[in-house]
């Protein structure tokens, strides 16, 4: 069984540019985490989809934005890019939405902004 | 703003002791918790979950909880040069939002010396 599928797996773009990733979650779950891991931040909740619909989201400014498709694979856009938007992206599906906290995450994408 | 804390190490221990990792969270409402572990370069994978006061083993591995100090920690017997990585405190939370999403530590490093 196919595992959580992140692309591109880097990318690097100049400040104020839009950068676009994507995800695409275990076979049969429905619902799809976005989290940020900075260096030295750990890792910080952005968004959660489920179902199509966005559920939650973490404290950061509108220009991260996402959304999930109806086969459920989601896609986080990030607006007017900042240097400090450098950091590895990780996606995370889970089996039972927001049920359990057994997250499967994918390898990330590492976004780098110069 | 729910936290979890964790000391970030790096912790170093001979291969064959035991490596004794704590974390403490804010949020008194949590009912889930987890250890995840990262290894350099890769993405978070669970090890352990536990959802009641006391200890719970998985091989080398026992998670323990203790909702009344609000304290979780992951002891690993017979430490392996294999264990090296960082280890990840998660928390689900019970409330309201929060419910749906995990709320991580930033990690403790492990290193596992032969």
């Amino acid at each position: 069984e196919a595992g959580v599928t992140q692309s591109p797996t880097h990318l690097i773009k100049t400040r104020g540019q839009q950068a676009t990733l994507r995800c695409s979650p275990i076979s049969g779950h429905t619902s799809v985490y976005w989290y940020q891991q900075a260096l030295g931040l750990g890792l910080q909740f952005l968004l959660w989809y489920d179902e199509g619909e966005e559920r939650n989201r973490g404290n950061f400014p509108p220009r991260f934005s996402g959304r999930q498709f109806p086969n459920y694979s989601s896609e986080l856009n990030v607006n007017a890019l900042e240097l400090e938007d450098s950091a590895l992206y990780l996606c995370a599906s889970n089996p039972l939405a927001g049920y359990t906290g057994e997250l499967f995450f994918g390898e990330g994408s590492r976004l780098t902004v110069l | 703003q729910k936290e979890v804390e964790q000391n970030s190490g790096p912790l170093s221990v001979p291969e064959g002791a035991i490596a004794s990792l704590n974390c403490t969270y804010s949020d008194r409402g949590s009912q889930s918790f987890f250890w995840y572990r990262q290894y350099s370069g890769k993405s978070p994978e669970l090890i352990m979950s536990i959802y009641s006061n006391g200890d719970k083993e998985d091989g080398r591995f026992t998670a323990q909880l203790n909702k009344a100090s609000q304290y979780v920690s992951l002891l690993i017997r017979d430490s392996q040069p294999s264990d090296s990585a960082t280890y990840l405190c998660a928390v689900r939370g019970n409330s309201g939002g929060s419910n749906y999403k995990l709320t991580f530590g930033k990690g403790t490093l492990l290193t596992v010396n032969p």
